[in-house]
């Protein structure tokens, strides 16, 4: 059964800072990856999408890579801003890509 | 577009009360999802569609039922309602393409239903 772990659980930055959330799942046979984004109360929103056989995925400040082989994934946000302030989730695929996994995900504040 | 709507956006039941949640997506997709949100345990698999008419049981399937009579709406039912099934209901939809033997599948998710069963 696959499992999701986000490191940390809980991220307080002073704006501009660069961060780096975690993400490790322990069934490598995945065949994508999807990160998103939600605010409190709403839905979630599709950061970016990386495929089994890609190690990365940029847009515009964010960056996510991929090493599929040790089940880990990271989501790099450059020069932080208060409306990044969010939940992050990590979502390994399986089946075909019809079974996302979620993990509890890392609560971002960024401080003004 | 709209994307992907839910209705009703908030409800409150009594044990034993039954309901139906409605999921509707503009965007021509083949699959759809419902998934539930507690908090500190991410978000789970109910059930899933890969086309109107068909359906498929997710992580935590039971007390729940399932219907996809049209391609844009997917009904997710709940019979006889338990405390157990108060929740943040999700529904998603993706569209899936084959290419080069590779599966590009990107799911996009609904505002959800804030669920309350007393």
């Amino acid at each position: 059964k696959q499992e999701v772990t986000q490191i940390p659980a809980a991220l307080s930055v002073p704006e501009g800072e660069n961060l780096v959330l975690n993400c490790s799942f322990t069934d490598s046979a995945i065949y994508n990856l999807q990160w998103f984004r939600q605010d409190p109360g709403k839905g979630l929103t599709s950061l970016l999408l990386i495929q089994s056989s890609q190690r990365e995925q940029t847009s515009g400040r964010l960056n996510a890579s991929l090493d599929k082989s040790s089940g880990r994934s990271t989501l790099y946000i450059a020069a932080s801003q208060p409306g990044d302030s969010a939940t992050y989730l990590c979502a390994p695929a399986m089946e075909y890509g019809n079974k996302l996994v979620f993990g509890a995900g890392t609560i971002l504040r960024v401080k003004s | 577009n709209a994307g992907v709507t839910q209705t009703p956006k908030f409800r409150v039941l009594k044990t034993g009360q039954s309901m139906t949640l409605l999921c509707a997506q503009d965007m021509n997709h083949e699959y759809m999802y419902w998934y539930r949100q507690d908090p500190g345990m991410g978000l789970r698999l109910i059930h899933y569609s890969v086309g109107e008419g068909t359906t498929a049981k997710g992580e935590v399937p039971d007390g729940y039922n399932v219907s996809r009579l049209k391609k844009q709406n997917f009904l997710l039912g709940l019979e006889s309602a338990a405390p157990s099934q108060t929740s943040v209901y999700f529904c998603a939809s993706s569209y899936s393409i084959l290419r080069d033997r590779v599966n590009y599948n990107e799911q996009f998710f609904g505002p959800g239903t804030r669920l309350t069963v007393l």
